[in-house]
């Protein structure tokens, strides 16, 4: 199984609303990430764990909280965000180092109204 | 600072020619370099990994060369197929850390 899954592919919130996107793969990947990529630019990377543990936090705004339930899992939690905000979040998982491949999900296209 | 520069931003080529893309790089200390399709909306597929002592590296209809003295890789794509439209991302790691520096693509539209 190379598969990293997400879910929802689609969403649309408001501002005042709370949802969360979902992540997961059964590589044995102990290192996930999370990618934010607007029309016609490259990945912005948001958020990393390693381990189960929060290594790299991008100064992302408190509006995103992720979450590392366990090795297989990935989530982010949206809450009060802004309609700049919406955009396609892309889930990736790879070997921690990355001297080997990063896998990519199919994303979340996500529309904040 | 570390930049990744691709060129061109976009390209259009008939079905059937064959085109090069090019990625410069400034990472430093250099770990590996890949190149990644991505279709629209679709989350970016890895088409090849290079590490420095690699020159070439081929995956089907697509080569991916790397000059790590002059920090330069090239993707070269054969035979072009209507499928081959996409973005082409070329995306740099240094050694140790997880940090991934990424090129800002080349928009490739494949025309019959």
């Amino acid at each position: 199984d190379t598969e990293v899954t997400q879910t929802p592919k689609h969403l649309v919130m408001g501002m005042t609303n709370k949802k969360s996107l979902k992540c997961e793969q059964h590589m044995g990947h102990r290192a996930m990430y999370w990618y934010k990529q607007k029309a016609k630019k490259p990945p912005e990377l948001m958020f990393v764990y390693s381990y189960e543990k929060l290594s790299i936090n991008e100064s992302v705004p408190s509006r995103f909280s992720p979450e590392c339930p366990n090795s297989s899992l990935l989530n982010l939690h949206l809450h009060a965000l802004q309609p700049e905000d919406s955009a396609l979040y892309l889930c990736a998982s790879s070997h921690p180092g990355l001297s080997g491949e990063l896998f990519f999900g199919e994303g979340s296209r996500l529309t904040v109204l | 600072k570390n930049q990744v520069e691709q060129s061109p931003q976009s390209l259009i080529i008939l079905e059937g020619k064959n085109c090069t893309l090019q990625c410069n790089y400034t990472v430093s200390p250099f770990s590996n370099l890949r190149w990644y399709k991505q279709d629209t909306g679709r989350g970016p597929v890895s088409l090849t990994i290079m590490t420095f002592s690699e020159n070439t590296k081929s995956n089907g209809r697509y080569t991916a060369t790397l000059d790590a003295d002059t920090k330069q890789s090239s993707l070269h794509i054969t035979a072009s197929q209507l499928s081959d439209s996409a973005s082409y991302i070329c995306v740099v790691s240094v050694r140790a850390g997880n940090m991934l520096t990424f090129g800002g693509g080349t928009r490739l539209m494949v025309k019959p």
